[in-house]
């Protein structure tokens, strides 16, 4: 089944501890999106790839970065994690706009939880 | 500034009922409206959606209604079933970017 992958699950980082969380996805889209999510929150958009356009949303922080190699893989790296940023991290994909099927429908992969101690 | 508003954090039904969900929003440019349910360790699941030009979209047991005036939409669900307890999140997009809502738990009473 065409699917979207986040690995690993679960992640438990030191506070300041790089960490790298990773997304792949076999639907071919061409929209690549990185969430994150608190209790009892809304998702909040970080960043998304464009193909191979990235696009940062004003308000995230400079210390998440992503990465996107190729169409299937995309990458969130957290340079140095701090308490605050334990949260759900949820990547989701969608077709180009334009087209004429759900375009604007989100996929979502089933996320990383990130612990911080 | 939050533009997508679900404003009951939780609902409790009885099975076989209606559950009827909620949501407001407060950009003009929204062009385009999703409902995601979220099981807990899960990621949203896409669930309805309905574009702007219409008022209502029906799925099986899901309906989706829009009142553009009002910048209203709600999620009906008829008959309830206790797999339909979950988070449920509004979504609204234009330009491709979702906003969310802070979402709706729904509880299905046996």
């Amino acid at each position: 089944d065409a699917m979207v992958i986040q690995n690993p699950r679960y992640q438990v980082t030191q506070f300041g501890k790089p960490v790298t969380l990773s997304c792949s996805q076999t639907l071919n889209h061409n929209v690549m999106y990185w969430y994150q999510q608190k209790s009892s929150q809304a998702p909040k958009l970080l960043f998304h790839y464009y193909d191979k356009d990235f696009n940062n949303e004003a308000d995230t922080p400079d210390n998440f970065q992503s990465r996107r190699p190729n169409t299937s893989f995309c990458f969130l790296d957290i340079r140095s994690p701090g308490l605050g940023d334990a949260a759900m991290y949820l990547c989701a994909t969608s077709r180009r706009p334009g087209e004429r099927e759900g375009r604007d429908t989100q996929y979502f992969g089933p996320g990383t939880r990130l612990t911080v101690l | 500034d939050q533009q997508v508003k679900q404003n009951s954090p939780s609902l409790s039904v009885q099975e076989g009922r209606i559950s009827i969900l909620n949501c407001d929003y407060t950009n003009s440019m929204f062009d385009y409206f999703l409902w995601y349910k979220k099981y807990p360790a899960e990621g949203p699941t896409f669930l309805i959606s309905i574009s702007s030009i219409k008022d209502k979209n029906e799925d099986g047991r899901f309906t989706v209604f829009l009142n553009k005036s009002a910048k209203h939409l709600s999620l009906h669900i008829v008959p309830s079933q206790p797999g339909d307890s979950a988070v449920y999140f509004c979504a609204a997009t234009f330009d491709y970017k979702l906003s969310f809502g802070a979402g709706t738990t729904v509880t299905v009473r046996a």
